[in-house]
C-alpha cells in the first residue's frame, strides 16, 4: 500500500497563470475526492469522483476550476487564471466507501 | 445540514497527562464521524472512525473516542500525552460522500 500521492508538493505561480495538480489514489479505491484547506481552517470539499464519473461539485469550485479522472485512475485538478485567493493547500483523498485516506497535499502560492 | 464544532482552537497539556479534544456534531440522522491528525505541511492521517458499530472506538497511537448520541459528542482522548502527539486535530462528519470538517484543535505538549 503506497498511499495517496500528489504532485507537485509545492507550486508558486503568478496571478493569471494556469496550474495543474495530479493525484494518484490508492489503487483499489474507486472514489476520489478533492478538498481545499486555507490557513487555520479545516479542509473544504471541492468535488468527488466515483470511477471516472464526477458526481458532485461544491459551489467553491468556480468556472476557473476543472477536475478530471480519465479511466478512473489518477485525477487532475486545473485552476485557470489563478487569483491570489486561490492560495491554499489542495488535498486529494481516496476511499472505498465512507472512509477517506488523504495524500500529502499540494501547497499553492499565487503571487 | 451536517456540521461539527470543535471546542478550543488550542489545547496545551503536559507530557504524560490526559489529552481531551472536544467535538460536537449536528446531524439529522446518525452520522459517520472521524478524527484526523495533521502534522505541519502534511496531509491528514486517519486516527479513528465511528460508523454505527461500537460506541467506543479505538484508533492509532493510543487514541480513542466515544460516540454519545444523547450529547451529540465524539470527544477524542488519550490517557498519556507524548511529545509526538503535538499536531492539529480535526473532527469530521459525513452522511454522504463529502466530509465536513471542524476548524481544528492545535495540541501542544508541554515537556
Amino acid at each position: 500500500d503506497t498511499g495517496v500521492s500528489q504532485d507537485p508538493r509545492h507550486k508558486i505561480t503568478k496571478r493569471g497563470q494556469n496550474v495543474t495538480f495530479r493525484c494518484d489514489p490508492i489503487s483499489e479505491h474507486n472514489r476520489l475526492y478533492w478538498y481545499r484547506q486555507t490557513l487555520g481552517q479545516g479542509p473544504e470539499f471541492l468535488t468527488y469522483f466515483q470511477n471516472e464519473a464526477q458526481l458532485e461539485k461544491s459551489r467553491l469550485l468556480s468556472d476557473r476550476f476543472s477536475a478530471e479522472r480519465p479511466k478512473g485512475s489518477f485525477s487532475t485538478l486545473e485552476i485557470q487564471r489563478t487569483e491570489q485567493g486561490d492560495s491554499a493547500m489542495y488535498l486529494c483523498a481516496s476511499g472505498p466507501q465512507e472512509t477517506q485516506y488523504f495524500g500529502p497535499g499540494t501547497r499553492l502560492l499565487v503571487l | 445540514a451536517q456540521s461539527v464544532t470543535q471546542l478550543g482552537s488550542h489545547v496545551s497539556v503536559s507530557e504524560g497527562a490526559l489529552v481531551l479534544l472536544r467535538c460536537n456534531y449536528s446531524s439529522s440522522v446518525p452520522p459517520y464521524l472521524f478524527w484526523y491528525v495533521q502534522y505541519p505541511n502534511q496531509g491528514l492521517q486517519l486516527l479513528l472512525k465511528y460508523t454505527s458499530a461500537a460506541t467506543l472506538v479505538k484508533g492509532i497511537n493510543g487514541f480513542e473516542a466515544e460516540f454519545k448520541k444523547s450529547e451529540t459528542s465524539f470527544h477524542l482522548t488519550k490517557p498519556s500525552a507524548h511529545m509526538s502527539d503535538a499536531a492539529e486535530y480535526f473532527c469530521a462528519v459525513t452522511r454522504s460522500e463529502k466530509l465536513t470538517f471542524g476548524t481544528g484543535t492545535r495540541l501542544t505538549i508541554i515537556p
